[in-house]
């Protein structure tokens, strides 16, 4: 059964730090991941999603990783700025058919002017 | 291409009454999903649905709840007789492919 961590649950950094944003996931059998943003009261926006075979995906300013054999993925973000304020979410799809998500809690970021 | 649509936005129902959520996928997307996020916790997955078939109901609880997916018009969750640890935000998902795009999602209050 895929379950996903996140850590840290929270972090606040002062604008224009760079950062990394840390999940894990104990099945690695992983069909692919994918990181969402989340604001507050708002649904979810997509924001990369790494297939199995891949290593990385970089939009922009962000930047995810996919390490398979270790059960883990970063999100890196460059140059915070304060409009990044958001909860970030990972989810990993497991091989099976249905590619269900298994969301992780996120880590809630606050990034202060 | 509008985005996932879903209504309500909000909702609010008495213990014993009935909810029906509804989503409307993007355009030309066959795959729908339902995730229920509780106060505090992660997104659970619900249901998986493509055009009037379930393909994977794991996540939903056997009773008071149900999902469809008809040929024609929006996926609709229904929950019967509905009791206060109902009360989450209810998020669907649509794809072509592999990527899940969100909806807005509807916040379900149960008083």
């Amino acid at each position: 059964k895929q379950e996903v961590t996140q850590i840290p649950a929270a972090l606040s950094v002062p604008e224009g730090e760079n950062l990394v944003l840390n999940c894990s996931f104990t099945d690695s059998a992983i069909y692919n991941l994918q990181w969402f943003r989340q604001d507050p009261g708002k649904g979810l926006t997509s924001l990369l999603l790494i297939q199995s075979s891949q290593r990385e995906q970089t939009s922009g300013r962000l930047n995810a990783s996919l390490d398979k054999s270790s059960g883990r993925s970063t999100l890196y973000i460059a140059a915070s700025q304060p409009g990044d304020s958001a909860t970030y979410l990972c989810a990993g799809a497991t091989q099976g058919g249905s590619e269900k998500l298994v969301f992780g809690k996120g880590t809630k970021l606050t990034v202060n002017p | 291409n509008a985005g996932v649509m879903q209504n309500p936005r909000h909702l609010v129902r008495r213990r014993g009454q009935e909810a029906r959520l509804r989503c409307s996928p993007m355009k030309g997307h066959s795959h729908v999903y339902w995730y229920r996020q509780l106060p505090e916790e992660g997104l659970k997955f619900m249901v998986y649905l493509q055009k009037e078939n379930i393909i994977d109901e794991s996540g939903m609880p056997k009773e008071r709840f149900s999902a469809e997916f008809p040929k024609e018009g929006p996926s609709i969750l229904r929950i019967q007789q509905v009791v206060r640890g109902d009360s989450a935000a209810y998020f669907c998902a649509s794809s072509p492919d592999q990527t899940q795009y969100f909806g807005p999602g509807t916040r379900l209050l149960v008083l």
